[in-house]
């Protein structure tokens, strides 16, 4: 079936530093990624939506020019945390709708830890 | 206030024992509502899709049931095994791939 690549899987950075996740889809086109936060026995949040050479939708409340999201290719969407603070450590995933069937293929999520 | 409630929100369970999760949801229009399952540290994987018309979908030892006019689903897990200990998330879609609201998931804990 469909995947989507995430990596890094897990990141340790400084505070002030910035950190980049990509997502590729893997044998599929995906035109839209979605992109969420997860806390420690909390659920999914969505952050944004991204789309494939236009500008991401942020859900309310979360900081555009903080969490910089790139869709540059139909295989590719990133998200970059700039300026990390420890109240950004979370556990971050991608997904893109992949077929009736399949509904939304999520990335294996990365986990980020900001000292 | 969230638009899908699962319960319990946690539970723990003998292996080879069966159990069974509900979601209820309150999201308008309906399209679809899904079950995924999300180990540790992993992204979520689904596990059954349903429509207005579905009344029940299995796969394998998992077997989702939704009454659309309570606007109920549940899903049942059939002699539990240890790798079934994960999260178990209920979303439900308004149109094909519109809006969507996550449930906060039910976490299951299988011991030997």
């Amino acid at each position: 079936g469909a995947v989507v690549s995430q990596h890094p899987s897990w990141v340790i950075c400084k505070s002030g530093t910035s950190v980049k996740i990509e997502c590729r889809s893997l044998d599929f086109q995906a035109t839209t990624m979605f992109w969420y936060r997860q806390f420690p026995k909390q659920s999914l949040m969505l952050m944004a939506t991204s789309n494939e050479g236009s500008k991401a939708t942020y859900e309310q409340g979360v900081e555009k020019d903080k969490f910089l999201i790139n869709h540059a290719s139909l295989t590719l969407s990133t998200l970059t945390v700039t300026s990390a603070h420890p109240e950004d450590s979370s556990f971050y995933i991608c997904s893109a709708p992949t077929g009736w069937r399949e509904g939304y293929t999520f990335g294996s999520g990365t986990r980020l830890t900001v000292v | 206030k969230n638009q899908v409630e699962q319960s319990p929100q946690s539970l723990i369970i003998l292996e080879g024992k069966n159990c069974t999760l509900q979601c209820n949801y309150t999201v308008s229009p309906f399209s679809n509502l899904r079950w995924y399952k999300q180990d540790t540290g992993r992204g979520p994987v689904s596990l059954t899709i349903m429509t207005f018309s579905e009344n029940t979908k299995s796969n394998g030892r998992y077997t989702a049931t939704l009454d659309a006019d309570t606007k109920q689903s549940s899903l049942h897990i059939t002699a539990s095994q240890l790798s079934d200990s994960a999260s178990y998330i209920c979303v439900v879609t308004t149109d094909s791939w519109g809006k969507f609201q996550f449930g906060a998931g039910t976490q299951v804990v299988v011991t030997p």
